[in-house]
C-alpha cells in the first residue's frame, strides 16, 4: 500500500502570508496527486488535481507542484476564507490520504 | 452536474450491521468506479474501498481495517452504490462519504456524507 506523509499537521499564518504544505509518497506516484480543502461540517473540495492542475473555480492563489514522491501545495497570499484542513490524496493505486494540515489564521 | 447522495446512516450497536446507499446522478453511473471514504470526528480521511464497473467484473478492493466485514456492491439499473457493514465496532463510527472516480482516473467527486454511530 502507498503511504502518504503530509506536513506540517497544523500551521498558523497571517492574512497575506505565503503558506506551504508538503506531501511525500512512499513510492513513485508520477503526478497522481490531488489536494483537497475541507471546512468544518463540509465534504472535501478538490483544489488541485494531477499534482499541478487547478480545478475550475478555485482561486489562482492555490498552486500545486511536484512529481514522483514529493509534492507541495502553496497558497501565495493567505485569505481568511482559507481557514480549513488540507489533505493530499494519491490516486495512483486505489486511494490514500495524507494526515491533513489544519491552517489557522493568526 | 455530478450528484451523489448518501443515506442509511444512524445509530447501531457494536456487532450490528448497517447498509449505506449512494444515489448517483449527472453521469454514466454504470461506467464509473465508485469509492467509499470515511472520517471519524476530528480525524483524517480514510479510504474504505472501491468497486469497479461491469467491464472489470465489478471487482472490489478494501482497506485492511474493513476487509472481511464490509462489502461494496452496486445496482447499475438504479444508479446506486451500497456499503454493507457487518460486525461493526465502535471505531467504525464516522461520516461515510461516497465518491465517484472521474473518467480520467485522476480525482474524485464527493457526496455530502452520512453519519454512522456505533455505540451501545
Amino acid at each position: 500500500d502507498i503511504q502518504m506523509t503530509q506536513s506540517p499537521s497544523s500551521l498558523s499564518a497571517s492574512v497575506g502570508d505565503r503558506v506551504t504544505i508538503t506531501c511525500r509518497a512512499s513510492q513513485n506516484i508520477n503526478s497522481y496527486l490531488n489536494w483537497y480543502q475541507q471546512k468544518p461540517g463540509e465534504a472535501p473540495k478538490l483544489l488541485i488535481y494531477a499534482a499541478s492542475s487547478l480545478q475550475s473555480g478555485v482561486p489562482s492563489r492555490f498552486r500545486g507542484s511536484g512529481f514522483g514522491t514529493d509534492f507541495t501545495l502553496t497558497i501565495s497570499s493567505l485569505q481568511r476564507e482559507d481557514l480549513a484542513t488540507y489533505y493530499c490524496q494519491q490516486s495512483y493505486s486505489t486511494r490514500t490520504f495524507g494526515q491533513g494540515t489544519k491552517v489557522e489564521i493568526k | 452536474e455530478v450528484q451523489l447522495v448518501e443515506s442509511g446512516g444512524g445509530l447501531v450497536q457494536p456487532g450490528g450491521s448497517l447498509k449505506l446507499s449512494c444515489a448517483a446522478s449527472g453521469f454514466t453511473f454504470s461506467d464509473s468506479v465508485m469509492h467509499w471514504v470515511r472520517q471519524a470526528s476530528g480525524r483524517g480521511l480514510e479510504w474504505v474501498g472501491r468497486i469497479r464497473s461491469e467491464t472489470y467484473s465489478y471487482a472490489t478492493t478494501y482497506a485492511a481495517s474493513v476487509k472481511g466485514r464490509f462489502t461494496i456492491s452496486r445496482d447499475d439499473s438504479k444508479n446506486t452504490a451500497f456499503l454493507q457493514m457487518n460486525s461493526l465496532k465502535t471505531e467504525d463510527t464516522a461520516v461515510y462519504y461516497c465518491t465517484r472516480q472521474d473518467s480520467s482516473g485522476l480525482y474524485d467527486y464527493w457526496g455530502q456524507g452520512t453519519l454512522v454511530t456505533v455505540s451501545s
